[in-house]
């Protein structure tokens, strides 16, 4: 399978405690993207890569929020001490430039 | 402020049918259009997309319609299918969104009846 893979794709955590998603984008991607997405919403940017670098965060990207794409290739979101209002489906998507994102199936984190 | 609107939440049609889908934009720095499709716990898949310069593109069974003037794209499914029943996004991007960064509509639940 060349598609997005995200991992895990549920997640039920503990409020206050951190929690990390992986991204692996299709493999000649050099655009990598997060959205989130809530009940009855449609996805919501939350921060975008080109290859290794982070070029644009959302406002709704708050301190305890923090993304990685180290080498280019995989991506790592991880929310710090985390509370309800995070709980969501969290997207990945990757593209080439100038053509559609392509979306992964999404990690869906429930803090309780 | 909501750049991208589709304003029905749902429409139900009868098999073999046309379904037609809604979006309003509000940005007119927006060039390129897309739609696409989600079922239940999967992320959205990619359908038919739409360059500013074009106002019409086709892809077996959807077709997008664009009219710039009047910032509105439609999408247009014919013969509607079952397994077309899914929540369908609008989304957008700009030259001035980094990277091609969509913007995203509500949705609208299509329902499409055997």
């Amino acid at each position: 399978d060349t598609g997005v893979s995200q991992d895990p794709r549920h997640k039920i955590t503990k409020r206050g405690q951190n929690v990390t998603f992986r991204c692996d984008p299709i493999s000649e991607h050099n655009r990598l993207y997060w959205y989130r997405q809530t009940l009855g919403q449609g996805p919501e940017f939350l921060t975008y890569f080109q290859n290794e670098a982070q070029l644009e965060k959302s406002r709704l990207l708050s301190d305890r929020f923090s993304a990685e794409r180290p080498k280019g290739s995989f991506s790592t979101l991880e929310i710090q001490r985390t509370e309800q209002g995070d709980s969501a489906m969290y997207l990945c998507a990757s593209s080439t430039e100038g053509a559609g994102a392509f979306f992964g199936q999404g990690t869906r984190l429930t803090v309780v | 402020d909501q750049q991208v609107k589709q304003n029905s939440p749902s429409l139900s049609v009868q098999e073999g049918r046309i379904s037609i889908l809604n979006c309003d934009y509000t940005n007119s720095m927006f060039d390129y259009f897309l739609w696409y499709k989600k079922y239940p716990a999967e992320g959205p898949t990619f359908l038919i997309s739409i360059s500013s310069i074009k106002d019409k593109n086709e892809d077996g069974r959807f077709t997008v319609f664009l009219n710039k003037s009047a910032k509105h794209l439609s999408l247009h499914i014919v013969p509607s299918q079952p397994g077309d029943s899914a929540v369908y996004f609008c989304a957008a991007s700009g030259i001035n969104n980094a990277g091609n960064m969509l913007t995203f509509g509500g949705g609208t639940r299509l329902m499409v009846k055997p």
